[in-house]
């Protein structure tokens, strides 16, 4: 079975770091594009970032660069998003997702680990 | 980064036709495709159909996608309560280097 599990969520002051985990089963991270996509309560989704499949590149929203950075463990099969300098409106359900096909969609999604950012 | 432009919300009577739309530009939706997304509340969203017109597995032959120019479109027959949902489209930038969304559509089904 393909699964997501993000985890990492929180209550947390502006300005302050989080990161954010995602473990991967039934597959390889290095076998995918991997992504975070953000969804505020209420809201669509938003594209955070993505690392490509073979670690060749990694890209950010512009409302995130900077401040954001994607990575992975590839022997954990866990995908990270370091979030540092969070704002109020950083607060929003963080779902990781794995692209199928590039580009493709985002054919497996986890339930998501929800940040709010407030003093 | 600009979005992709959909309708708020359609409506249609059960066991009619809805198509919904989605507009982007030449570097993406003209120049890649579109991917469409379906989410009820409270749940992740649900790929149902990626570059135009593959769709994964499990996924209803009732939908249909297809772009014309930098427009894309999901088109749903036999529309079914189930389908009354949130519809978002998606799509690489790739001036940008970005993926971009829509605002989606809230399909109502009569």
């Amino acid at each position: 079975q393909v699964h997501l599990v993000e985890s990492g969520g929180g209550v947390v002051q502006p300005g302050r770091s989080l990161r954010l985990s995602c473990v991967a089963s039934g597959f390889s991270l290095s076998s995918h594009n991997m992504h975070w996509v953000r969804q505020a309560p209420g809201k669509g989704p938003d594209w955070v970032a993505v690392i490509f499949y073979d670690g060749s590149g990694r890209f950010y929203a512009d409302s995130v660069k900077g401040r954001f950075t994607i990575s992975r463990d590839i022997s954990e099969n866990t995908l990270y998003l370091q979030m540092s300098s969070l704002r109020p409106d950083d607060t929003a359900l963080y779902y990781c997702a794995r692209e199928d096909g590039s580009p493709g969609g985002f054919d497996i999604w986890g339930q998501g680990t929800m940040v709010t950012v407030s003093s | 980064q600009a979005g992709l432009t959909q309708p708020p919300s359609v409506s249609k009577d059960l066991r009619q036709t809805a198509t919904l739309t989605c507009t982007g530009n030449n570097n993406n939706v003209g120049d890649q495709g579109a991917a469409w997304l379906q989410q009820h509340q409270g749940h992740p969203p649900k790929l149902l159909s990626y570059r135009n017109n593959n769709r994964p597995s499990g996924i209803s032959e009732r939908l249909s996608a297809s772009r014309s120019g930098n427009t894309a479109s999901l088109t749903i027959t036999g529309l079914q309560p189930e389908d009354e949902a949130d519809y978002y489209c998606s799509a690489w930038d790739s001036s940008l280097s970005a993926w971009v969304f829509g605002g989606g559509t809230k399909l109502t089904v009569l």
